[in-house]
């Protein structure tokens, strides 16, 4: 069974640039999640979708941020215009459902450099 | 709001000898705790984790933890470490399970031959 897949594994642009990152969840997961971690921090939440449907997005740092999720499978998470203190490690994972006992299953992460 | 506390940032262990890792969190009620490991080019892998019951738990790779609420800790062992199990462990806890994970800095560990 494949894992949690994310595209691409790297990506260094340059600010005010746009970058999207792709998630794609285990197959029948309904739950996606987007976790960031900045250099030297914790690794914080920063949405969930339940299906193409946006449960929670109270982590997402600004609007400059754009996550979807058509049809409920594949997700994006786009960032225009990049900058610099949006460098960092973004992890996807997905679940099946939200029950206390729900695995969470995580992605490799993309490294995003801006520069 | 949750918080996560690992206090040490980088672990030397040599090959052979016993690990073990702090974590501290702070939280209103009875939390659910974890432990995840990054190796590198992998992503993030459940450790273990904690939801109630015995407060020793035993995870993948010989690797235990036990919870001690009057310390709100969660500390991460290990009697032996090997070479492969040089990476970054991370420390989390949830809410309501494992959605919106609250994670720690990480600690990284190296093992020393």
């Amino acid at each position: 069974e494949a894992g949690v897949t994310q595209f691409p594994s790297h990506s260094v642009i340059e600010k005010g640039q746009t970058v999207t990152l792709r998630c794609d969840p285990i197959s029948g997961h309904d739950n996606l999640y987007w976790y960031r971690r900045v250099m030297g921090k914790e690794i914080k939440f920063l949405l969930h979708f339940v299906k193409e449907s946006k449960q929670d997005e109270s982590g997402m740092p600004n609007n400059r941020f754009l996550a979807e999720r058509t049809g409920g499978t594949y997700s994006t998470l786009k960032v225009q215009p990049a900058e610099l203190e949006d460098s960092g490690v973004y992890f996807c994972a997905s679940s099946q459902g939200t029950g206390v006992h729900e695995k969470l299953f995580f992605g490799s992460g993309t490294q995003l450099s801006v520069l | 709001a949750q918080s996560v506390t690992q206090p040490d940032i980088h672990i030397t262990v040599s090959e052979g000898a016993s690990l073990e890792l702090r974590c501290n969190y702070s939280y209103g009620a009875t939390p659910y705790l974890f432990w995840y490991v990054q190796s590198p080019g992998q992503g993030l892998q459940l450790l273990l984790k904690y939801f109630s019951g015995d407060t020793l738990v035993q995870g993948i790779k010989g690797f235990e933890a036990e919870f001690k609420r009057s310390q709100s800790s969660f500390n991460l062992r290990k009697p032996s470490v090997h070479w492969s199990d040089a990476a970054e462990y991370f420390c989390a806890v949830g809410p309501s399970g494992y959605s919106t994970l609250t994670f720690g800095k990480g600690t990284m560990l190296l093992v020393s031959p």
